[in-house]
C-alpha cells in the first residue's frame, strides 16, 4: 500500500516533555502538510512543505511546535515542553501539487 | 479569514433515506472543495473534489454540487446504508499557504438499520 503513514498511532506523554511524529507521504507526492484536530473539532492547519521548503509556518500554535523535511521525503513534527492543551489528533497529508490531499491515519497524543 | 460552517452538526436517519449535508464558507475566493469522511478515531478519507470552476461532483451513491458565488456546498447521499454512518468534513482551500484546507466542524451521520 502506498499511502500516507504516520508513526507513531498513540502517544502518551507527561506534561513539559518532548515528543516527535514521523509521517511518510505518498512517494510521488511533492506537498506534505500538517494538521491537528482537537475533540469534536475539524482539523485546523498547522504547516506545509513542497518538497523540502517550509513555506507556510506561521499557523504553528507557539515556538514549541517545529516541523522537518529534510529530503522531501517524510517530514517529523516535534512538540517540545508538551502541555496538556496539546493533547489532540495530529494528522498528516500529502498531494501532487494542488490536489486532492490524502490524510494519513493520524497520530493520537496525550498529554499527562 | 475563511470560515467554514456545516450543518447539521448530527443526524440521525433510517437506512435507506435520501440525504443532504450542508456546508456555507464565508470567502468565494477559493481554489477548491473537498468532502472527506472520518471514522471514530481514524483519519479522513477524500470523497469527493470540487474545483472552483466546476459546480457538482459524483461519485458511486454520493453527488457534491458547488455554488461558489453564494458561498454553499451541498453532499448528497443517495439510499443511505449503516456502513455510511460517520463524520463527514467539509473544506474549502484558498489560493494562499499552498492550498491549506480550512475545515468545517463536521456532520455526525448515524444511519440506523
Amino acid at each position: 500500500d502506498t499511502g500516507v503513514s504516520q508513526d507513531p498511532r498513540h502517544k502518551i506523554t507527561k506534561r513539559g516533555q518532548n515528543v516527535t511524529f514521523r509521517c511518510d507521504p505518498i512517494s510521488e507526492h511533492n506537498r506534505l502538510y500538517w494538521y491537528r484536530q482537537t475533540l469534536g473539532q475539524g482539523p485546523e492547519f498547522l504547516t506545509y512543505f513542497q518538497n523540502e521548503a517550509q513555506l507556510e509556518k506561521s499557523r504553528l500554535l507557539s515556538d514549541r511546535f517545529s516541523a522537518e523535511r529534510p529530503k522531501g521525503s517524510f517530514s517529523t513534527l516535534e512538540i517540545q515542553r508538551t502541555e496538556q492543551g496539546d493533547s489532540a489528533m495530529y494528522l498528516c497529508a500529502s498531494s501532487e501539487q494542488v490536489d486532492t490531499q490524502y490524510f494519513g491515519p493520524g497520530t493520537r497524543l496525550t498529554v499527562l | 479569514k475563511q470560515e467554514v460552517t456545516q450543518i447539521p452538526a448530527a443526524l440521525s436517519v433510517p437506512e435507506g433515506e435520501n440525504l443532504v449535508l450542508n456546508c456555507s464558507f464565508t470567502d468565494s475566493a477559493i481554489y477548491n472543495l473537498q468532502w472527506f469522511r472520518q471514522d471514530p478515531g481514524k483519519g479522513l478519507t477524500s470523497l469527493l473534489l470540487i474545483q472552483s470552476s466546476q459546480r457538482e461532483q459524483t461519485s458511486g451513491r454520493l453527488n457534491a454540487s458547488l455554488d461558489k458565488s453564494s458561498g454553499r456546498s451541498t453532499l448528497y447521499i443517495a439510499a443511505s446504508q449503516p456502513g455510511d454512518s460517520a463524520t463527514y468534513l467539509c473544506a474549502v482551500s484558498g489560493s494562499n499557504a499552498g492550498n491549506m484546507l480550512t475545515f468545517g466542524g463536521g456532520t455526525r451521520l448515524m444511519v440506523k438499520p
